[in-house]
């Protein structure tokens, strides 16, 4: 079963902000949060990840609550080609295994 | 770059036959794996690997076989063919873990799609 939680779909006009939300309640202490998403027919592909602190790199922003229940994952101007599937994955410690929910599928409209 | 790469990309087989998916890594990853996805769903583990001589099953492991002979290359093998297994598979591979205070990208191939007729 999957960790996490995520609403089935999005929407979000081209050039504004997407805000993609996860829930996590059940993270553990020394568990990441790993975002990932799929455009059609690709492989995933690696976005964000974080322990605590808020994490930003040149795709998206993660924000992560204090109490580690839930993140957000921004992504502060949306294009067209952000249109996929968003993966919002809690890796377990001690190995590198990762479970893949259904996830939210963004779609980003001119 | 080559990163994580599959072959074949499309295959057809017919129900009893078998077939091998191949994967190959050059990141000299230790970590590799295989999923499977069905359509409009996620991906779920079918084996892993955490080094050369050493797999382990996931979360949907029957029909299926993998070896690890060496670093870069992790077969997955198909044997009985069944409609069930009509799915995309992608192979993918990670940096041997964990290190305090870090965490570790997962690389993902572009995808093999299998249909079982």
């Amino acid at each position: 079963d999957a960790k996490t939680t995520q609403p089935p779909s999005m929407d979000c006009a081209e050039g504004r902000a997407a805000n993609l939300p996860c829930n996590h309640s059940t993270i553990s202490g020394n568990e990441y949060v790993y975002w990932y998403r799929q455009i059609h027919s690709q492989g995933p592909q690696y976005i964000i990840h974080g322990l605590k602190n808020n994490e930003t790199n040149e795709m998206a922003s993660l924000i992560i609550t204090e109490d580690r229940k839930s993140s957000t994952l921004i992504l502060p101007h949306a294009t067209l080609r952000d249109t996929a599937v968003y993966y919002c994955i809690v890796r377990v410690e001690g190995y590198s295994t990762l479970t893949f929910g259904k996830g939210t599928m963004l779609l980003v409209s001119p | 770059n080559a990163g994580v790469t599959q072959t074949p990309k499309f295959r057809i087989l017919k129900i009893g036959q078998s077939m091998t998916l191949q994967c190959t890594q050059d990141m000299n990853h230790n970590y590799m794996y295989w999923y499977r996805q069905d359509p409009g769903m996620g991906l779920k583990l079918i084996y892993y690997s955490v080094g050369a001589g050493i797999t382990d099953k996931g979360e949907v492991p029957n029909g299926y076989n993998v070896s690890r002979s060496t670093t870069e290359d992790f077969p997955l093998r198909l044997e009985l063919a069944a409609p069930s297994q009509t799915s995309v598979y992608f192979c993918a591979s990670s940096s041997t873990p964990y290190r305090e205070g870090s965490g570790n990208t997962i690389y993902f191939g572009e995808g093999s799609w299998l249909t079982v007729v």
